[in-house]
């Protein structure tokens, strides 16, 4: 069963460019959240993706965007990138989107934007 | 909004002593609690999981108490070694979707 894993593990971007982030869930599981953790913080869910929908949203603006796709790994993108962009991305994976599922994380994307 | 508080934000402690690492919340209305390791620049490993109905997970040296009347949870890390210096996370799961993280507390245990 091989676990979450997160491309790429490294960005660097300049301001007012566009990225995409990619994850793949672990096997068997239908569900992926994406946060971003800024440095010296704790991750902030930015929203969660459940069978190719988005299922929920958290405070971030709509140039933060996602997709999920049929075998359910997903990507974020990010349009019009600013400073305050950079930060650790991690995407998560669970069985369901039942909140009694324990989510389980990837190794993240260092994001940097200059 | 939930709110979640890790204090202290740093704990450097002699190898062998035991860990205390408390977690506060401001909404009681939880699903979960759950604790996180993260070491320097890497994602997150899942270390305990508590349902809302129950007071306590322990897995090996670790334990982890619920208090969700008075919004608190502590992880306990009994002898503890430099392997365990770490940032340890709590998150709450509410009603919906998201877990609410709080800034952690970064434990260094010295050899």
């Amino acid at each position: 069963e091989t676990g979450v894993t997160q491309s790429p593990t490294h960005l660097i971007k300049t301001r007012g460019q566009q990225v995409t982030l990619r994850c793949s869930s672990q096997s068997g599981h239908n569900t992926v959240s994406w946060y971003q953790q800024a440095l010296g913080q704790g991750p902030q869910f930015i929203f969660q993706y459940y069978r190719e929908e988005e299922n929920g949203r958290g405070n971030f603006p709509p140039r933060f965007s996602g997709l999920q796709f049929p075998n359910y790994s997903s990507e974020l993108n990010v349009n019009a990138l600013e400073l305050d962009d950079s930060a650790l991305y991690l995407c998560a994976s669970s069985f369901s989107a039942s909140s009694q599922e324990t989510q389980y994380f990837g190794p993240g994307t260092r994001l940097l934007v200059l | 909004k939930q709110e979640v508080t890790q204090i202290p934000a740093a704990l450097s402690v002699p190898e062998g002593e035991n860990l205390v690492l408390n977690c506060s919340f401001t909404d009681s209305a939880i699903y979960n609690l759950q604790w996180f390791r993260q070491d320097p620049g890497k994602g997150l490993t899942s270390l305990l999981l508590i349902q809302s109905s129950q007071r306590e997970q322990t897995s090996g040296r670790l334990n982890a108490s619920l208090d969700k009347s008075s919004g608190r949870s502590t992880l306990y890390i009994a002898a503890s070694q430099p392997g365990d210096s770490a940032t340890y996370l709590c998150a709450v799961r509410r009603s919906d979707y998201k877990l609410s993280f709080g800034a952690g507390t970064t434990v260094t245990v010295r050899a």
